[in-house]
């Protein structure tokens, strides 16, 4: 039971390129989370998305976009990376019925240099 | 939008003794779910003990438990007969249960530290 995957794990890139994290779940839940984590900031949420094909805006969305064209994957995009985007990202996904435990990723440590 | 505030960046407690860790919260929803999760340095995020704003009675989960005082908007974490393996950051976070709005949202931490 793999849970929540995200790839890759670790990542550097040149300001001005661009990327997409993956983010897969094999619980079938409805809810899932991008979050960054940067010290003393806690987790901000990017954007979530409450179920296949929706999307909305989190705490602090701009430069990044996502999709959610499956019910299992949610992708991150970042279209021109910037060095202010250095940080640890974690993907999150919960159900609406059962539990609300929110399950995360394992992180991806991205560098933008 | 709903805040979740953690007033603590950093606590120590000596092993074996009981720490109190703050959160309070901002929201116009009345039904709503409450979190604490713990981050060790693995960086995994794990659930410690979740409260849904309906009941009364304060979650326990063994040797944690919370105070969770909803006019006051509070919701602290007591930790009892600390162990080593407690040192971590501790996230208290926030979610609506109103269908469509259910944004999970956390506060900024408290790093804590158990000594022996």
């Amino acid at each position: 039971n793999a849970g929540v995957t995200q790839t890759p794990k670790f990542r550097v890139l040149k300001t001005g390129q661009s990327m997409t994290l993956l983010c897969a779940q094999d619980m079938n839940h409805e809810y899932m989370y991008w979050y960054r984590q940067d010290p003393g900031m806690g987790l901000r949420l990017i954007h979530y998305s409450v179920g296949e094909g929706t999307t909305a805006k989190g705490e602090v969305p701009d430069g990044y976009n996502v999709s959610r064209l499956k019910k299992q994957n949610f992708l991150l995009g970042l279209e021109s990376a910037a060095p202010s985007q250095t940080s640890v990202y974690f993907c999150a996904s919960s159900s609406r019925t059962v539990n609300t435990e929110a399950f995360f990723g394992q992180g991806t440590r991205l560098t933008v240099v | 939008a709903q805040t979740v505030t953690q007033s603590q960046p950093e606590m120590s407690v000596q092993e074996a003794e009981t720490v109190t860790l703050s959160c309070t919260y901002d929201t116009s929803e009345n039904n709503y779910y409450l979190f604490w999760y713990k981050q060790p340095p693995s960086r995994q995020m794990i659930l410690v003990i979740r409260q849904e704003a309906y009941k009364q009675q304060n979650a326990t989960e063994n040797r944690f438990s919370v105070n969770f005082q909803k006019a006051a908007k509070s919701f602290s974490l007591k930790i009892s007969d600390s162990q080593l393996g407690d040192t971590a950051m501790y996230f208290c976070a926030f979610m609506p249960s109103r269908g469509g709005s259910e944004k999970l949202v956390f506060g900024k931490g408290t790093k804590l530290t158990v000594n022996p």
